[in-house]
């Protein structure tokens, strides 16, 4: 079945420690994101990447770090110098259409849940 | 002003009662809107999306926007326990990015 997964579903991080969430598609997907959400808030885009060996910063990137190396993958690092990394992290992937308005509907994973020991 | 705003609720309706579901946004320029439900610990799903003005049905569903007053809305008919969920409203910009509204808490009521 095609979709997209995310791994581990809960992580925990060690104070100083760098941690990486995967995300990867079969969609053929080109773009992909990453989000934060927070409870009870909206999501806010962390990093995205719309080809292969590129990406762009979104609204709260520092602390963060993203690869893209294949079309398929699309990880993140949650560095140390996040102070407050404990949220929800989700990826999405978005692309592939015969409508070109249909192509921007972002599909996401079931999400990661990082904590702090 | 935020990009893309909604009411945050919660907003509880009767079973059986229509929910109606309001997002604005501020870029006059935007080319499509989204509908994107979210169950409490899960991730958003897909429920529509629209980019002419005028309304969209699908089953219980229909989507409304009207460009002239940057309004989009969501309204769900015959409403469901089921369909107690946080709604997020996504708009691509005139400027190709896709931004995600707060979410609307919608709790039917039993």
């Amino acid at each position: 079945d095609g979709g997209i997964t995310q791994s581990p579903k809960y992580l925990f991080r060690k104070e100083g420690q760098n941690v990486t969430l995967s995300c990867e598609q079969n969609l053929n997907h080109d773009a992909m994101y990453w989000y934060r959400q927070d409870p009870g808030q909206g999501l806010r885009l962390i990093y995205y990447s719309q080809i292969v060996n590129d990406f762009q910063k979104g609204d709260i990137a520092e602390g963060y770090s993203v690869s893209r190396e294949k079309k398929e993958s699309f990880p993140l690092t949650v560095t140390s110098a996040q102070k407050n990394p404990t949220a929800f992290y989700l990826c999405a992937s978005s692309g592939v259409s015969r409508s070109d308005l249909a192509k921007n509907i972002q599909y996401f994973g079931a999400g990661t849940r990082l904590s702090v020991l | 002003q935020k990009e893309v705003e909604q009411n945050s609720g919660p907003l509880s309706v009767p079973e059986g009662a229509i929910a109606s579901l309001n997002c604005t946004y501020s870029d006059r320029g935007s080319q499509s809107f989204f509908w994107y439900r979210q169950y409490s610990g899960k991730s958003p799903e897909l429920i529509m999306f629209i980019y002419s003005n005028g309304d969209k049905e699908d089953g219980r569903f229909t989507a409304q926007l009207n460009k002239a007053s940057q309004y989009v809305s969501l309204l769900i008919r015959d409403s469901q326990p089921s369909d107690s969920a946080t709604y997020l409203c996504a708009v691509k910009t005139s400027y190709d990015k896709v931004i995600f509204g707060p979410g609307t808490s919608l709790s039917v009521i039993p």
